[in-house]
């Protein structure tokens, strides 16, 4: 069992393209939560999904931001036309059931310049 | 007011120093982890717990659900033990997501 995948680790984009964040789950999880730690700031929830549906998606941005956890392959947290305010640590953490332990990835940390 | 508070915010403490580390929450939780987090690394989930305590190696977790307080204990510290704790509150109901505390820095000195 590898552990929650996330890649890639480090990703620089210019303002205005698109970033694409995976997260891997650990094997038998279904659900998956996404995370940001903007710099110097603690870490805020994002999004919550379990396979091929959004359960909450109430601390998402309204524009920009779209996710989705597709019957197979990785989650993938997308954010079109980038801007500076994006960078920052992207986690993702993945449990198998409600009320179980979450394990999180080793992030991805974005750097818009 | 943030819904997860933690106390201090920083400690510089010696080699075999016996540390705590607080935490107050004022949501309804599920459980409550303890999250580690080395410089520019990943997350590491130490502990969840919902009631009583929690032992492993040097580290021990306690939960007061009455009080909405828990803490961290961390014996005979050494350097590696240098990193964020993190608390986090698992919220009740819902998609029970996580609400996060600051985090306190703690630096333990050779």
């Amino acid at each position: 069992n590898a552990g929650v995948m996330q890649n890639p680790r480090h990703l620089v984009r210019r303002r205005g393209q698109e970033a694409r964040l995976r997260c891997s789950p650990m094997k038998g999880h279904s659900h998956v939560y996404w995370y940001r730690q903007l710099p110097e700031e603690g870490l805020k929830f994002m999004v919550y999904l379990q396979k091929e549906n959004i359960i909450d998606e109430s601390g998402m941005p309204k524009e920009r931001f779209s996710a989705e956890f597709p019957k197979e392959g990785p989650s993938i947290l997308r954010i079109q036309q980038v801007v500076r305010g994006d960078s920052a640590a992207y986690f993702c953490a993945t449990q198998d059931q409600l009320n179980t332990e979450a394990f999180f990835g080793q992030g991805t940390r974005l750097t818009v310049v | 007011k943030n819904e997860v508070e933690q106390s201090p915010q920083n400690l510089t403490a010696q080699e075999g120093e016996f540390i705590t580390i607080n935490c107050s929450y004022s949501v309804g939780i599920s459980a409550l982890h303890w999250l580690q987090q080395h410089p520019g690394g990943g997350i590491v989930s130490l502990f969840m717990l919902s009631s009583g305590k929690k032992k492993h190696g040097r580290l021990i977790a306690t939960i007061n659900i009455q009080e909405k307080h828990s803490s961290l204990h961390i014996t005979a510290s050494h350097p590696r033990d240098s990193a964020v704790y993190i608390c986090a509150a698992k919220t009740q109901g819902g998609s029970e997501k996580l609400v996060f505390g600051k985090g306190m820095k703690l630096t333990v000195n050779p």
